[in-house]
Parts: C-alpha cells; sequence; structure tokens
C-alpha cells in the first residue's frame, strides 16, 4: 500500500532563518505531489505541485520554493522565514494515471516563525 | 464569488442526528468532487468520492447536484466520534488541482 510521510513534524523558527521540510511517498510510482499551506483558521492553500522530478509549479508568489529531487521527494525550502510563513504545511500525492484527483496528505508540518 | 463555498459552522448536533452539510462551487467544467474529513491538528483524510449518482458508505451519503452546483454530505446517526471539519473539494477536467473549502465545523455532543 501507498504511503506518505513528511518531517519534521513541528518546528520552531526564528524570522530570517532558513526551512527545509521534506516528503517522501513510498508504494507508488510517478506520483504527481503537492504542498499546501493551511493558516489558521483558513482553508487549504496550494503552494506548489510537480508532476514529474524537476518539475515544479508554483500557485503563489512568495519567499518559498520546492524542489523534486527524485521521483517520490519533494522538499520545501526557504532561505529566509517570515513571521507569515508560519502555519500548517501539508504534502500531498495523486496517482497520475488516474485523474479523478483523490489526494492524499501526510501528517503535516506545524511551523511557528518567531 | 468564491470558487468553492462551505458553511464554516460549527453545526453543534447530539448523538444519534442526520446532519448535512453543503458545499457550492463556481467552475461549471468541474467534474471530480470529494469530501474530505480533518481532526483538530491533523491532515484530511479522505472520505469520500462524489459520483454524479450520488454514493453511500455507511452513515455517509453524498450527492452531487450539477445544474445547482454544489454537493452535500448526509451524516446519519451522529456519533461522538463524528466530530471534525468536514472539507469538500471540486477539481476541473483535465486538472491535477483540486480546490478545497475552507471546511465545515461539526461538533457532535452527548
Amino acid at each position: 500500500s501507498q504511503t506518505i510521510h513528511q518531517w519534521p513534524a513541528t518546528l520552531v523558527q526564528p524570522v530570517g532563518s532558513p526551512l527545509s521540510l521534506e516528503c517522501t511517498v513510498e508504494g507508488t510510482s510517478n506520483p504527481n505531489l503537492y504542498w499546501y499551506r493551511q493558516a489558521a483558521g483558513r482553508g487549504l492553500q496550494l503552494l506548489f505541485y510537480s508532476v514529474g522530478i524537476g518539475q515544479i509549479s508554483s500557485e503563489v508568489p512568495q519567499n518559498l520554493s520546492a524542489s523534486r529531487p527524485q521521483d517520490r521527494q519533494f522538499i520545501l525550502s526557504s532561505k529566509k522565514l517570515l513571521l507569515s510563513d508560519s502555519g500548517f504545511y501539508l504534502c500531498a500525492w495523486s496517482e497520475r494515471a488516474v485523474m479523478t484527483g483523490e489526494l492524499f496528505f501526510g501528517e503535516g508540518s506545524r511551523l511557528t516563525v518567531l | 464569488r468564491k470558487e468553492v463555498e462551505q458553511d464554516p459552522g460549527p453545526f453543534n448536533v447530539p448523538e444519534g442526528a442526520t446532519v448535512a452539510f453543503n458545499c457550492t462551487y463556481s467552475n461549471s467544467a468541474s467534474q471530480s468532487f470529494f469530501w474530505y474529513r480533518q481532526d483538530c491538528r491533523k491532515e484530511p483524510k479522505l472520505l469520500m468520492s462524489v459520483y454524479s449518482s450520488g454514493n453511500e458508505d455507511g452513515r455517509f451519503t453524498a450527492q452531487l447536484n450539477r445544474a445547482s452546483q454544489y454537493i452535500s454530505l448526509l451524516i446519519r446517526d451522529s456519533k461522538l466520534s463524528d466530530s471534525a471539519t468536514y472539507l469538500c473539494a471540486v477539481k476541473p477536467g483535465g486538472s491535477y488541482i483540486p480546490t478545497f473549502g475552507r471546511g465545515t465545523s461539526l461538533i457532535v455532543h452527548p
């Protein structure tokens, strides 16, 4: 069966510090991969999605970036965090071959920027 | 108008009650529809996909109304464990990107 893991689960970072969140998927090949952010009391905001290695689409201009160095690995980064980057970050995957589009989420990474 | 809209609630119901949520969408090209459940401080989990003919999974029934552009989720015989936020998601045909509503909060009390 397919599994998705992301880490770290929780982190507290000072403003201006770098960020790296990692996500890996097991049990499937060539998945679509997504990074979402959910701010407190807000909906899910799509940040990036990827349909293949090295292929990244950005939905929202910001100081975050994403990379997909391997088929089942998706990384979210920032060189300098802002207070507004605080939130719950969720990685997700979907089957490329299935256009119905069900998304399956990782456990999430809760980021607090102080 | 937002692409996907949900009443945030909270819906506060007693155990055993029947409760229904609606989710309206603005893109008439939408082809795939989903309900997710999100527990507090946890990730969303797929509850059920919504098919044109409607579908049922135990106490949960999902329906699609294309003419009025909304989907619904009906929960019968509510349990305390049903307390959560229910997110709807809508995806246009040919797209990999679903759009999520902000969710409806359900609180089931004894």
